[in-house]
């Protein structure tokens, strides 16, 4: 059975500090699709980020990168020099098929104070 | 282009009325998918179609719930008769298969049901 795991229920920060979100997860799968959502104070679900399973290449954009590690079964996301902007519930989640259903996780609820 | 279209935004009805949801996809998306979020439960996926044809229900919670599409451009999803414990924001996304595979949110019904 698929599961994705987001050990850090609250995170906060001060401004411009650098912040990991950690997941992880499981599937028996070896084609598979992860995913990072964002989901602001204003409650609409955003999509940030897609990988492959068999593209562990990091990807950075702008102040966002991501670390994908087939190894240990994790998808981290840092947002380097952190911004109120940033603070939201993110969202990890998981699909065994190509556009298909996700699993997500639990969320990470980030705060960033001025 | 427009995205996921849900309606109505908030929902609050009485125990024992019927609510339905509606969710109008992004134009081309094969995919539809209804997902319920809660703070006990996280973000759930209730149901989702193929073409207009359901493929997974079995995240439906009971005989209450019951989801149509029965165009590509519009689904509901009816709660009948609904109850307290039913209170969520339920999210409607889309996916396209021969693109970027990708779900994309509409934003959201909250619904509370007294």
């Amino acid at each position: 059975a698929q599961k994705v795991t987001q050990a850090q229920t609250e995170i906060s920060v001060v401004e411009k500090e650098d912040v990991t979100l950690d997941c992880v997860y499981e599937t028996r799968d070896t084609t598979y699709y992860l995913f990072w959502y964002k989901q602001p104070p204003s409650g609409e679900l955003v999509f940030l980020i897609r990988r492959n399973s068999f593209d562990e290449q990091n990807e950075i954009s702008g102040r966002y990168s991501w670390n994908f590690q087939k190894s240990t079964s994790s998808f981290n996301f840092t947002i380097t020099a952190s911004q109120v902007v940033d603070s939201a519930v993110y969202f990890c989640a998981l699909s065994e098929e190509w556009a298909q259903k996700l699993v997500f996780g639990q969320g990470t609820r980030l705060t960033i104070n001025p | 282009d427009a995205g996921v279209i849900q309606s109505p935004r908030h929902e609050v009805t009485e125990m024992g009325q019927e609510v339905t949801l509606r969710c109008k996809p992004i134009s081309g998306h094969d995919y539809l998918f209804w997902y319920r979020q809660t703070m006990m439960r996280g973000l759930e996926l209730l149901i989702y179609f193929n073409n207009n044809v359901p493929i997974d229900d079995s995240g439906m919670p009971e005989d209450r719930f019951s989801a149509k599409m029965p165009n590509a451009s519009f689904s509901t999803l009816k709660i009948q008769p609904s109850e307290p414990r039913d209170s969520a924001v339920y999210f409607c996304a889309s996916s396209f298969r021969q693109g970027d595979g990708t779900q994309y949110f509409g934003p959201g019904t909250r619904l509370l049901v007294l």
